[in-house]
């Protein structure tokens, strides 16, 4: 399978705790993306890399979280001192960098804060 | 602020029939619209998408046709079939940028 994978695919945690999701983008692909969907809702962006630079953060993203992708290839979100307001499914993509490449997604981690 | 607006919300349609979603955008600096359908549990998966120097675009039974004037684009889907049963989002971005979804329309075809 040469598609964008995540794992954990679910994570349960309590208030308080730290998690961090892995996402391997397909390979060759310079440019790796997360986005948070809630339900009902559009995946909403979060932050960006090109290669190990990232490139944007979103004004939504708190300093309780950070990305990472330290050498071009995967990469790792990490939320520290989750809150309720944290549970999402957290998506992972990635592209070419493109225009018309398209931006391909993971099948996400759902994360519930208890 | 919402730059890409999208309805109705959901949408009925019977086998055979014809699905029609609208997106409108604010945001004239987007020159990318993509479409993607979502199957509960899953990641969006891409559809299609058009640049807004052409009007229509189509791939088998789906079409985006395209208003730059308007700031509107639209996705058919023709001779609907129950396994099109999903969520669909349009979503717009500036080259290739961070994407923006609209809010999504859930479309159930029933047999």
């Amino acid at each position: 399978d040469t598609g964008v994978s995540q794992d954990p695919r679910h994570k349960i945690t309590k208030r308080g705790q730290n998690v961090t999701f892995r996402c391997d983008p397909i390979s060759e692909h310079n440019r790796l993306y997360w986005y948070r969907q809630t339900l009902g809702q559009g995946p909403e962006f979060l932050t960006y890399f090109q290669n190990e630079a990232q490139l944007e953060k979103s004004r939504l993203l708190s300093d309780r979280f950070s990305a990472e992708r330290p050498k071009g290839s995967f990469s790792t979100l990490e939320i520290q001192r989750t809150e309720q307001g944290d549970s999402a499914m957290y998506l992972c993509a990635s592209s070419l960098g493109a225009l018309e490449a398209g931006q391909f997604f993971g099948p996400g981690t759902r994360l519930t804060v208890l | 602020q919402q730059q890409v607006k999208q309805s109705p919300q959901s949408l009925i349609v019977q086998k055979g029939g014809i699905s029609i979603i609208n997106c409108a955008y604010e945001n004239t600096a987007f020159d990318y619209f993509p479409w993607y359908q979502q199957f509960p549990g899953k990641g969006p998966a891409l559809l299609i998408a058009i640049r807004p120097d052409v009007s229509e675009k189509k791939e088998g039974r789906f079409t985006i046709s395209f208003n730059k004037s308007a700031k509107q684009f639209s996705l058919h889907i023709m001779d609907s079939q129950p396994g099109d049963s999903a969520t669909y989002f349009c979503a717009a971005s500036r080259y290739t940028d961070k994407l923006i979804f609209g809010t999504g329309t859930r479309l159930q075809v029933f047999p």
